[in-house]
């Protein structure tokens, strides 16, 4: 059974602050997507990798994925208060049919 | 462009009530997905259908019925509702291939009592 287990579960910063959350596998995957989810929404899509070691840039967030593809980071730089949510990890499953989620950083970012 | 539709967004049930939870895309995606979200433990799989006319059972199958209905529509059953299915479900989307995003639904907060 492939797991993901994201750290931390919850996460609260003043504006302004870098934060990091992890995501982490002994599984290798084919893909990595983040989401981020709002209160009453359903998830959205921040971004995918699926090259070992790649890194992505969306305008102050940071994705990585591991070398080995079993795990994943989120770096935010200089948090705002529009970056509050619960933010997600999914992997790509083998058979493409499947996501395997992580159960999420809820971060709240004070103003 | 509607994306995923899901109806109704809220429900309140006696328990062992039924009830169906519709979800549409207008997407043209094979594999569509219904989750149930509680706090603190992300998505879970209920069930799954890769393709029309075919459904498979995800992680926490027990106490649901699904259908796909056609390519566009796939529905999840509750036939006996009990307090513990009581969470917020959603309905997604994609395309079956490598790294495709999951288009989700707004969501259906069920609570049973």
């Amino acid at each position: 059974t492939q797991l993901l287990e994201q750290s931390p579960q919850f996460l609260s910063i003043q504006e302004g602050e870098n934060l990091t959350v992890y995501c982490n596998s002994s599984s290798v995957f084919s893909s990595l997507q983040w989401y981020r989810q709002e209160p009453g929404e359903g998830p959205v899509l921040l971004v995918t990798v699926v090259t070992g070691g790649e890194v992505k840039k969306l305008k102050r967030l940071t994705f990585q994925f591991g070398d080995a593809r079993k795990d994943s980071s989120l770096h935010i730089t200089a948090a705002q208060t529009g970056d509050t949510g619960l933010y997600l990890c999914a992997g790509g499953a083998d058979s493409n049919y499947q996501l395997i989620w992580g159960a999420g950083t809820k971060l709240i970012i004070k103003p | 462009n509607a994306g995923v539709t899901q109806t109704p967004k809220f429900q309140v049930l006696k328990t062992g009530q039924s009830m169906t939870l519709q979800c549409a895309q207008d997407m043209n995606h094979n594999s569509m997905y219904w989750y149930r979200q509680d706090p603190g433990m992300g998505l879970r799989l209920i069930y799954y259908s890769a393709s029309e006319g075919t459904t498979d059972k995800g992680e926490v199958p027990n106490g649901y019925n699904v259908s796909r209905l056609n390519k566009r529509e796939f529905s999840l059953r509750l036939e006996s509702a009990a307090p513990s299915q009581t969470s917020v479900y959603f309905c997604a989307s994609r395309k079956t291939s490598p790294g495709a995003e999951a288009f989700f639904g707004q969501g259906t907060r069920l609570t049973v009592v």
